[in-house]
């Protein structure tokens, strides 16, 4: 089975400062990893993802993601932060064998932007 | 033009009630799924349809049932409404590749009294 950890429910950060939301992930085959991003009332829209290739995977909004193997880890990080990027995110991850056809989520982060 | 639509938006409806929600994707997706997210905006996969047959279906009262009646479309009929279902209901499709990405629809946000 696989399971994601979402570090912080909450973050804040000011205007123009890096964002950096971390994610860890368990799985016991290669894994597919999934930024996604909600605004308010509103469904869930992908940011990038991880499939295979170029562990540095580059998003929409200026978002990007590392994929560390050896660290399970799919951190996003955004260079300057917006104030339209305030926005609920969630790291997911599915992996790839029999059983495990399902995108698992985090538990999300809110992330606020201090103008 | 809506890739992945949902009707109600809204749904606010007593205990005991039955109701449905309706899924269409636009997108030729084979995959379709639905998720329902809670007050602490957790989100966790209730079944999975591929090509209008039942892949997933998780830990779901079967006061839930599912049903496609073909491809593009997926809905949910809640039977016998309890306070606990008020949440919000996404509906998803994905093409073949488990490495692709899912197409959320807007939600429906259900409130049971």
């Amino acid at each position: 089975a696989q399971s994601v950890t979402q570090l912080g429910s909450h973050v804040s950060v000011s205007e123009g400062a890096l964002v950096l939301l971390r994610c860890n992930y368990s799985s016991s085959v290669p894994p597919y990893l999934f930024w996604y991003v909600q605004y308010p009332n509103q469904g869930l829209q992908l940011l990038l993802k991880y499939t295979t290739g170029a562990t540095l995977v580059k998003g929409i909004n200026g978002f990007e993601a590392e994929f560390k193997k050896s660290e399970t880890s799919f951190h996003l990080t955004k260079p300057s932060a917006h104030m339209s990027d305030a926005a609920e995110y969630f790291c997911a991850v599915v992996g790839v064998g029999f059983g495990n056809e399902k995108l698992t989520f985090g538990t999300g982060t809110r992330l606020t932007i201090i103008p | 033009d809506t890739a992945v639509s949902q009707t109600p938006k809204y749904l606010v409806t007593q205990m005991g009630n039955d109701k449905s929600i309706k899924c269409e994707q636009n997108l030729g997706h084979d995959t379709m799924y639905w998720y329902k997210q809670d007050s602490k905006k957790f989100l966790k996969i209730m079944f999975s349809y591929n090509n209008k047959e039942l892949i997933i279906n998780e830990t779901v009262p079967n006061r839930f049932s599912p049903k496609s009646p073909d491809k593009a479309h997926l809905n949910l009929h809640i039977n016998s409404l309890e306070l606990g279902d008020s949440a919000v209901y996404f509906c998803a499709s994905r093409g073949t590749s488990l490495r692709e990405t899912q197409y959320f629809g807007p939600g429906t946000r259900l409130l049971v009294l």
